[in-house]
């Protein structure tokens, strides 16, 4: 089905591992971003891009790398991990922001212990 | 400092009410307001959207009111059923320009409908 995927849909991770999150989709959009979730606190957004090879930060981009060489994918990466980035991290395209709105994935819960 | 302010944090409705949830934005460049529904364990998904040349929007049970004047906009849902039973978000931007792609959101309000 189209839509946007994410994986891992679970992840622990210890204090100052790395890893990435992926994100990827088939709607052939052009803005992606990347958004945290945290009780009480809303969706923040981390990154987003308007195009391949095209990256921007958003409120929350400390601690966050990201890159887009295709069209399709947008992987999110946690260069040091720390027990603050403990979050719900969805990941979100859009082919005409006031018209569509964004298409969300269902998520990838990450534990930094 | 936060931008879109909503209320409440929580509600809880009967079967057949009316839901009503207020944001209120701060940012004059906003232009653009939507909504979005979230249910436990999956992504926001797009309710309805409104835009300031407008004070209201209507599509099926769901309805925007926007006060320009007042920096405000409000959700009702009428008729509510235990199936809108979520977490729904405001949300505002820019309508074009680099700023479009920056959807600021509200903290979020937790919506029971009871039987």
């Amino acid at each position: 089905n189209a839509g946007v995927t994410q994986t891992p849909k679970f992840q622990v991770l210890k204090t100052g591992q790395s890893m990435t999150l992926q994100c990827a989709q088939d709607m052939n959009h052009e803005y992606m971003s990347w958004y945290r979730q945290d009780p009480g606190m809303g969706l923040r957004l981390i990154h987003y891009s308007v195009g391949a090879g095209i990256t921007d930060q958003g409120e929350v981009p400390n601690g966050y790398n990201v890159s887009r060489s295709t069209t399709e994918d947008f992987p999110l990466r946690l260069l040091s991990a720390a027990p603050s980035q403990t979050s719900v991290y969805f990941c979100a395209s859009s082919y005409s922001m006031a018209n569509y709105g964004y298409t969300f994935g269902s998520g990838t819960r990450l534990t930094v212990v | 400092q936060q931008q879109v302010k909503q209320s409440p944090q929580s509600l809880i409705v009967q079967k057949g009410g009316i839901s009503i949830i207020n944001c209120a934005y701060e940012n004059t460049a906003f232009d653009y307001f939507p909504w979005y529904q979230q249910f436990p364990g999956k992504g926001p998904a797009l309710l309805i959207a409104i835009r300031p040349d407008v004070s209201e929007k209507k599509e099926g049970r769901f309805t925007i009111s926007f006060n320009k004047s007042a920096k405000q906009f409000s959700l009702h849902i009428m008729d509510s059923q235990p199936g809108d039973s979520a977490t729904y978000f405001c949300a505002a931007s820019p309508y074009s320009g680099a700023g479009s792609y920056q959807l600021t959101f509200g903290k979020g309000t937790k919506l029971s409908v009871i039987p």
